[in-house]
């Protein structure tokens, strides 16, 4: 499998509910950032969390790290019809200069 | 809130022919990249630069591509003699550090077609 691989990848709910999106990695990292894209528009930075950080809030967001098994998980609290897009984690990983690797990406749809 | 801002948002071109991507940069930030995403596909790193030079730069980023930073404000993709694979949308990131603390900032992206 391939850094920074995104499961599910679809995901549809209802508007209210938790949406949870996981990232597995291969490689150690400095870092691992989650964006956001609308359909067709540019890449907004979500949360970064550090390699020795294991949880971080922002807001309705909530992210877990879990290094012994490169994985993170992107949960999204209460989610919004707004709220749909597609979400992608980045890996800054410790042997790659400061290039960030892209998963797959999860679409998330959320339906009012 | 700063924004990063790339020019056109869409661009056709002929196959064989050279085209220039422009991005302008958050003011105070150090650390440039350009990345593409092929329709449907991840998004992958082409080239990161630093200090007027690239600092690291992928498999993809061969003699075709080259970057620039001419006037200390923009900073270009220029792409030689295009071919169909290079459609794609072209995002440009800026940092302000290393990345290492701090998420990167991706303009709206530069839709181009090469047919």
């Amino acid at each position: 499998s391939q850094q920074g691989e995104e499961d599910p990848q679809a995901l549809s709910i209802q508007e209210g509910e938790n949406a949870t999106m996981n990232c597995s990695y291969k490689t150690s990292i400095n870092n691992l950032q989650w964006y956001r894209q609308n359909s067709g528009r540019g890449l907004v930075h979500l949360i970064l969390i550090r390699s020795n950080e294991r949880e971080k809030h922002s807001g309705r967001l909530r992210v877990t790290l879990d290094t012994s098994k490169k994985s993170s998980s992107l949960l999204i609290t209460a989610s919004r019809a707004a709220d749909t897009a597609s979400y992608f984690c980045a890996t800054d990983g410790i042997a790659s200069g400061s290039r960030l690797t892209f998963g797959e990406g999860t679409q998330l749809t959320v339906n009012p | 809130e700063p924004e990063v801002t790339q020019t056109p948002s869409h661009q056709v071109t002929q196959m064989g022919q050279e085209v220039i991507l422009r991005c302008v940069p958050i003011s105070n930030h150090l650390y440039f990249y350009w990345y593409r995403q092929i329709l449907g596909q991840k998004v992958e790193f082409l080239v990161s630069f630093y200090n007027n030079e690239i600092s690291e730069k992928s498999e993809i980023f061969d003699d075709q591509f080259s970057v620039e930073r001419p006037d200390g404000s923009n900073f270009t993709l220029k792409i030689r003699s295009t071919k169909l694979e290079d459609s794609a949308m072209y995002f440009c990131a800026s940092v302000r550090g290393s990345g290492r603390s701090n998420g990167y900032t991706f303009g709206s992206g530069t839709r181009l077609t090469v047919v």
